[in-house]
């Protein structure tokens, strides 16, 4: 079974950096893009980050480049986004998800999310 | 970018009714780069349809996808107790990838 489990999250002051782990288990996570997707509160979804399958490329909304960095180590199956200089518009659950085959492709599966909230 | 607005914001329904819910794009979306996903509450969203108009493997042949060019569509033939959520259309295949999704449609049961 396909799982993705987020950890990470939590409050943190505007300015501030988090980092965020997703684990990969039921699948050769190495195998496939990951991404990250957010959604703010009471709020509707916004693709944040993908990255390829060895970590070659990678990709970003225009609101997080040079701020956030998405990474992965597929020897842990484990994917990661580094949060810094963080705003209060970045408060949101953070999903992680598997990305259905090619780059550019929808989300097949989902983890549960893990919230940040950014607040002072 | 390409905008995806949906309608109607809710849709109030009965179980055993049919709904139909809508995706319009700001400009074409290319070889029918649409997805439709359902999202429960406190639960991470879920893949329906992909391709405007391929079911996802599991996912009942209730739901269906339509449409292309700038007017989409998800119908859910005969609605069950356990449809009821908020659906998003998303638009995908960019490249570099670059994802954008509607505001969402809340099914609400009537």
């Amino acid at each position: 079974e396909v799982q993705l489990v987020e950890s990470g999250g939590g409050l943190v002051q505007p300015g501030g950096s988090l980092r965020l782990s997703c684990a990969a288990s039921g699948f050769t996570s190495g195998a496939y893009w990951m991404t990250w997707v957010r959604q703010a509160p009471g709020k509707g979804l916004e693709w944040v980050a993908n990255i390829k399958q060895d970590g070659s490329e990678k990709y970003y909304v225009e609101s997080v480049k040079g701020r956030f960095t998405i990474s992965r180590d597929n020897a842990k199956n484990s994917l990661y986004l580094q949060m810094n200089s963080l705003r209060a518009e970045d408060t949101a659950v953070y999903y992680c998800a598997r990305v259905l085959s090619w780059y550019s492709s929808p989300f097949d599966y989902w983890g549960q999310g893990t919230l940040v909230t950014v607040s002072s | 970018e390409i905008v995806l607005t949906q309608s109607p914001g809710t849709l109030s329904l009965s179980p055993g009714e049919r709904a139909t819910l809508s995706c319009r794009a700001s400009q074409s979306v290319s070889s029918s780069y649409l997805a439709w996903y359902q999202q429960k509450p406190g639960q991470a969203p879920r893949l329906l349809i992909y391709g405007a108009s391929t079911r996802v493997t599991g996912i009942p042949d209730r739901f269906g996808g339509s449409g292309s060019g700038t007017d989409f569509t998800l119908t859910i033939s005969r609605l069950e107790p356990e449809d009821f959520a908020v659906f998003y259309c998303q638009q995908y295949g960019g490249s570099p990838p670059m994802y954008t999704f509607g505001q969402g449609t809340k099914l609400e049961i009537k």
